[in-house]
C-alpha cells in the first residue's frame, strides 16, 4: 500500500507570493492534518481536515488555509509569504477520527524556503 | 489546555546501552500519549502509543513506555540500542475528546558504536 505523498519536496519562494502544497494520504483514508516544523517552535499542528470539513485548527493566522477534495488528497496554501514560513511542512493521513486517538501516518514533508 | 515537555535535548549512549528518553505531560483532559521517531530527511514514524489501556505499553522496534499518572510521565526506553535508532524522537500529547495534537521540543539520540 503506498504511503502519504507530498509535493512538491522542495520549494524556493520570495516574501510576498503565495503557494499550494499538495498532500496524498494512503488509500482509504480520510482525515488529513498539516503541521509545520520549524527548528525555533518545532512541530506545531495546523489543521485537520475530514471529509472534506475543516474540524480541528491550530493557532495559525488566516494566510494558512487548507482544502481536502472528495477523494481525500488535501491542498494547504499560504498567503503573502514571509521569512519565517520556512518551514517544513509535513502532512498525516488517518482512517477515520482525528490525530488524537488514531495513528497517524506521516509523509516525507515539503522543503519550503522563502527569500 | 495541554503540553508536554522533553526534559533532554539530546541523549547520547553507547551502542548495546539502554536508552531513556524522558517526556512530562500536562492534560485537563485524560491523555492520549505518543512517541514518533523522525529519521533525517524523512516524516514521523509512530513507535507507541497510550490511550488509557494497559499503563506499560510497547511499541516497534524493541522500544517500550510507561504511563505513570502520578508523575504525569512518559518516558521511552530501550534495553539495548542500535546504530540504526540514532534519530529525533517527539513525545506527544493529546485528549481523546481533542484533536490538537502538542508535540515536544524533540530528542535527539545520537548512539556512539
Amino acid at each position: 500500500k503506498a504511503g502519504v505523498t507530498q509535493t512538491p519536496r522542495y520549494l524556493i519562494k520570495t516574501r510576498g507570493q503565495q503557494v499550494t502544497l499538495s498532500c496524498s494520504p494512503i488509500s482509504g483514508h480520510r482525515s488529513v492534518s498539516w503541521y509545520q516544523q520549524t527548528p525555533g517552535q518545532g512541530l506545531q499542528f495546523l489543521f485537520e481536515y475530514f471529509s472534506e470539513t475543516q474540524r480541528n485548527k491550530g493557532n495559525f493566522p488566516g494566510r494558512f488555509s487548507g482544502r481536502q477534495f472528495s477523494n481525500s488528497r488535501s491542498e494547504m496554501n499560504v498567503s503573502t509569504l514571509e521569512l519565517g514560513d520556512s518551514a517544513l511542512y509535513l502532512c498525516a493521513s488517518s482512517r477515520r477520527g482525528g490525530p488524537g486517538h488514531n495513528e497517524q501516518f506521516f509523509g516525507p514533508g515539503t522543503r519550503l524556503t522563502v527569500l | 489546555a495541554q503540553s508536554v515537555t522533553q526534559l533532554d535535548s539530546h541523549v547520547s549512549v553507547s551502542e548495546g546501552t539502554p536508552v531513556l528518553l524522558r517526556c512530562n505531560y500536562s492534560s485537563s483532559y485524560s491523555p492520549s500519549l505518543f512517541w514518533y521517531v523522525q529519521h533525517p530527511n524523512k516524516g514521523l514514524q509512530l513507535l507507541l502509543k497510550y490511550t488509557s489501556a494497559a499503563t506499560l505499553v510497547k511499541g516497534i522496534n524493541g522500544f517500550e513506555a510507561e504511563f505513570k499518572k502520578s508523575e504525569t510521565s512518559f518516558h521511552l526506553t530501550k534495553p539495548s540500542a542500535h546504530m540504526s535508532d540514532a534519530a529525533e524522537y517527539f513525545c506527544v500529547v493529546t485528549s481523546y475528546n481533542n484533536n490538537d495534537m502538542r508535540f515536544g521540543a524533540g530528542t535527539r539520540l545520537t548512539v556512539k558504536p
